[in-house]
């Protein structure tokens, strides 16, 4: 069965530290590998995206690390932020197929 | 919000009732999903469209069935509510390039309905 395994559960950091969030996954086919960002009381929001061509991608704070041979990726999050504190999930998918999802992580950053 | 919006918000029911959760959205997306969220579970696939239609199920599909009869309208039914569908049901539409060869599973999520079966 596919399976995207995240790392760790819950995950406690300073202010103005960095957050690292791994998974892993079984599947070598998936071709498409995001991250959400979920606040309390709403729906998962896209915060960034790789495909597997590249093995970085940074979009402000915000990066994910990419390693194929391992297959394995990260979110790093630069200099975090109370704002940053909520639930993340990595997730996979093979071109337009369904997106599998880790278990998430819940962030907290404290002041 | 990708133009999605999910009715109820909230709603609460008893054991054996059938209970339709409603997803509209408005920017003509061919592919819709609905998703169940529980503690330590993430987001799981319970079924999805390709078109009007045209539906396939998820993961956890079992006590689930769906319908879409227009593009904007993605209907989950649950025939007959039991204690382990209490959970958070998310609609999401696939917003990345469309026809047929989509490049990108770019998905976009509605504000969720929690449903509570007592």
């Amino acid at each position: 069965q596919q399976q995207v395994k995240q790392s760790p559960q819950s995950l406690i950091v300073q202010k103005g530290g960095i957050s690292i969030i791994n998974c892993a996954y079984e599947n070598t086919a998936f071709d498409y590998f995001p991250w959400y960002q979920q606040f309390p009381g709403k729906g998962p929001a896209l915060l960034i995206a790789i495909r597997p061509d590249v093995s970085e991608k940074k979009e402000g704070r915000f990066t994910i690390s990419f390693n194929k041979s391992a297959k394995q990726f990260s979110l790093h999050i630069m200099d975090s932020q109370p704002g940053d504190s909520a639930t993340y999930f990595c997730a996979a998918s093979k071109g337009a197929q369904k997106l599998v999802f880790g278990q998430g992580t819940r962030l907290t950053i404290n002041p | 919000d990708a133009g999605i919006t999910q009715s109820p918000r909230h709603k609460v029911t008893e054991t054996g009732t059938p209970v339709t959760l409603r997803c509209h959205q408005t920017e003509n997306h061919r592919y819709m999903y609905w998703y169940r969220q529980d503690p330590g579970h993430g987001l799981r696939l319970i079924h999805y469209s390709y078109g009007v239609k045209d539906t396939d199920k998820g993961e956890v599909s079992d006590g689930y069935s769906v319908s879409r009869s227009k593009t904007e309208d993605f209907l989950l039914t649950l025939e007959s509510a039991t204690s382990s569908q209490t959970s958070v049901y998310f609609c999401a539409v696939n917003g990345g390039l469309g026809g047929p060869g989509l490049t990108y599973n770019e998905q976009f999520f509605g504000p969720g309905t929690r449903l509570t079966v007592l």
